[in-house]
């Protein structure tokens, strides 16, 4: 079966430090994405790869950063930390191109700034 | 660029009624579109999905959807609902023409509340 894990389901940092977020997909897919959800919102994609060492912007990369050295992980950086980027985060994982394929989801992880 | 409406944010309903959570989309080329469905606490899962052919599509836990290409929607049905369906429930789009990742487009999300 599909798996995507994200390595926390809850975090708290503070305002200004550097904030790694890390997800591991075990299906030898191509592609990897981080989303943000934030109520009313719905997800808005942040950075996607669509192989190792390959990084596109979403449409909010502003604030944040990735890095894809294995294909099966894919990490996404808060420089420095800000309140505002208190929100819930997404990866998911895909396979091959074309836009038929559906994006296989983490279960989240919650992280708070204070 | 693509755009998704799901114009109702929340749909309360009792447990065995019909249920209809609406999603229009705007595109000048023709999409891929998905249903998927986050419990709480949870990531996203697939319900459906529409590529081509028949455009009523039936998908997992007892969910279908019709997409309809010149009102430009794929509305998803259930004509009876249990509690456990509650949950939130997110169409989205893509491009065929994807060159590289399929990326999604996602709308705002509909809140089904299902009370007895």
């Amino acid at each position: 079966d599909v798996k995507v894990t994200q390595s926390s389901r809850y975090l708290v940092k503070r305002t200004g430090e550097k904030v790694f977020l890390e997800c591991v997909q075990d299906m030898d897919h191509e592609n990897m994405f981080w989303y943000r959800q934030d109520p009313g919102l719905g997800l808005r994609l942040i950075y996607f790869s669509y192989d190792v060492k390959m990084k596109e912007k979403g449409d909010i990369p502003e604030g944040y950063s990735v890095s894809r050295e294995k294909k099966e992980r894919f990490s996404l950086i808060l420089e420095s930390a800000s309140t505002n980027q208190t929100s819930m985060y997404l990866c998911a994982s895909s396979p091959g191109t074309g836009g038929n394929q559906p994006q296989h989801f983490g279960d989240g992880t919650r992280l708070s700034i204070l | 660029a693509q755009s998704v409406t799901q114009l109702d944010s929340q749909v309360p309903v009792f447990e065995e009624a019909p249920v209809e959570l609406r999603c229009n989309y705007s595109s000048s080329v023709s999409v891929y579109l998905f249903w998927y469905v986050q419990y709480p606490n949870q990531g996203l899962q697939l319900l459906l999905k529409y590529l081509s052919g028949s455009t009523l599509v039936k998908g997992i836990n007892g969910f279908e959807a019709e997409f309809n290409k010149s009102q430009t929607s794929f509305h998803l049905r259930k004509p009876s609902v249990h509690i456990s369906d509650t949950a939130e429930y997110f169409c989205a789009v893509s491009d065929p023409r994807t060159g590289t990742a399929s990326k999604l487009t996602f709308g705002t999300g509909t809140r089904l509340q299902v009370t007895l």
